[in-house]
This record gives C-alpha cells, sequence and structure tokens, in this order.
C-alpha cells in the first residue's frame, strides 16, 4: 500500500528536550515537505526537500532542521523545542515536478509544556 | 499576503443541503495549479481534486463540483445534498509553476453537517 508513515504520532515533551520526527514514504518520491497546523492559520510549510541532499526552507523553518540522507526518509528535528512548537505535524510527499498532489502522512501531534 | 483565502472558518448545514465552501487566490504565474484537500474529524489529509490555471472546465464527481473561474481568481466547492459524513475541515491550495514546489493553503473552512 503507497504510504507516508510518520513516528510517533502524538508527543508530549518538555522544553530544551531534543526530539525526532520520523517520516518515511514508499512511493519512490523525490519532493518531501513538512508542515504544521495550528487553529486559524492553516498548514504551513516549515522544510521541502526536492531529492537526497537537497533541503530548502518554507515559510516558517525557524527552530526545525531536516535531513534528507535517503529518498524515503525524511527526518524532522526540534534541537530545543518549545511551547509555541506545539501543534499538528503533516509530512508529505509527491512526485517532482509542477502540479502534482501532495500525500501526507497521519500526522503527529507534539505538545511541548 | 495571504496567496489563498477562505473567508469562511466555518459553516453549519442540514442534512441534504447544498453548500458551497469558497477559495479565493492571488499569483502573478500564469501557469499554476489548484487542489482541495478534506481533513474528516480524523485528521488525516485527503486529497479531492487538482486543477491547472489552463483548464476552467468545472468538474463534478458524484455530489462534489468545482468552480474555477480566473476572472475572479476563485475555485469554489459545492457539495450537492450534504451528509453527516462530509462533516470535516476543507483547505483549498495553490501551487506556483515559477515557485512549483511550494503548496499555499488556505486557512480552511470547517463544514459541520447538521443531521
Amino acid at each position: 500500500e503507497a504510504q507516508v508513515t510518520q513516528n510517533p504520532r502524538y508527543l508530549i515533551t518538555v522544553t530544551g528536550k531534543k526530539l525526532t520526527v520520523t517520516c518515511s514514504q514508499n512511493m519512490n518520491h523525490e519532493y518531501m515537505s513538512w508542515y504544521r497546523q495550528d487553529p486559524g492559520l492553516g498548514l504551513r510549510q516549515i522544510y521541502y526537500s526536492m531529492n537526497v541532499e537537497v533541503t530548502d526552507k518554507g515559510d516558517v523553518p525557524e527552530g526545525y532542521k531536516v535531513s534528507r540522507k535517503e529518498k524515503r526518509n525524511f527526518p524532522l528535528i526540534l534541537e530545543s523545542p518549545s511551547p509555541n512548537q506545539t501543534s499538528l505535524y503533516f509530512c508529505a510527499s509527491r512526485v517532482l515536478g509542477n502540479g502534482y498532489e501532495q500525500y501526507f502522512g497521519p500526522g503527529t501531534r507534539l505538545t511541548v509544556t | 499576503a495571504q496567496k489563498v483565502t477562505q473567508a469562511q472558518t466555518e459553516i453549519s448545514v442540514v442534512e441534504k443541503e447544498d453548500v458551497t465552501l469558497d477559495c479565493v487566490y492571488e499569483t502573478r504565474d500564469t501557469t499554476y495549479y489548484l487542489f482541495w484537500y478534506k481533513q474528516p474529524p480524523s485528521g488525516e489529509l485527503v486529497f479531492l481534486i487538482r486543477r491547472n490555471s489552463f483548464d476552467e472546465q468545472n468538474e463534478i464527481s458524484g455530489r462534489y463540483s468545482w468552480n474555477f473561474q480566473k476572472s475572479t481568481s476563485s475555485f469554489n466547492f459545492t457539495i450537492t445534498a450534504s451528509q453527516v459524513v462530509d462533516s470535516a475541515v476543507y483547505f483549498c491550495a495553490l501551487s506556483e509553476a515559477g515557485t512549483g514546489n511550494q503548496f499555499y493553503f488556505g486557512t480552511g473552512t470547517s463544514l459541520t453537517v447538521i443531521p
């Protein structure tokens, strides 16, 4: 089954404790991205990657890091989480090129206390 | 400036009523793509439709229809004879050929269908 998986699905952590949210896709997509969803703000792009070792900032990259060492994986790293990073996070992938729809993972609900 | 505007934050309708969700976009590109996604209460994001800027034909898929009008920069979504299962948050999104690697989402419209 073609899918995007994220782990963990739920995470409660404390300020400053480094964490990683994993994302993996099995569709051989070149393009992967991370979004955060907040009430009243919709989905905002954090980072995206067009291929292995190629990453770029989206609209809200501050406080996040990513890496793309393998085509299928695109982890999101919060080196020092803060309460304002409490959010619902989605990973997505798609075929590289204009106009292709994105396939989203199930989401990770992160709470930083 | 917001590239995609969904002015309706929340809408409630009674089952079997028709409902239209508005989406207005802003772009200077001549080639762009518009999308609608559905987010049911379970939280996943489900792709509904894609439209490119050169195809202004309206589309119908069962009870769903989409009206794309370049003259008003709108890509509205109508659900006919709404059902409780249509209750969800609906997002409109824009992708520009010039910046084809970024998606711009609207803030979403929360639709509640009352039985």
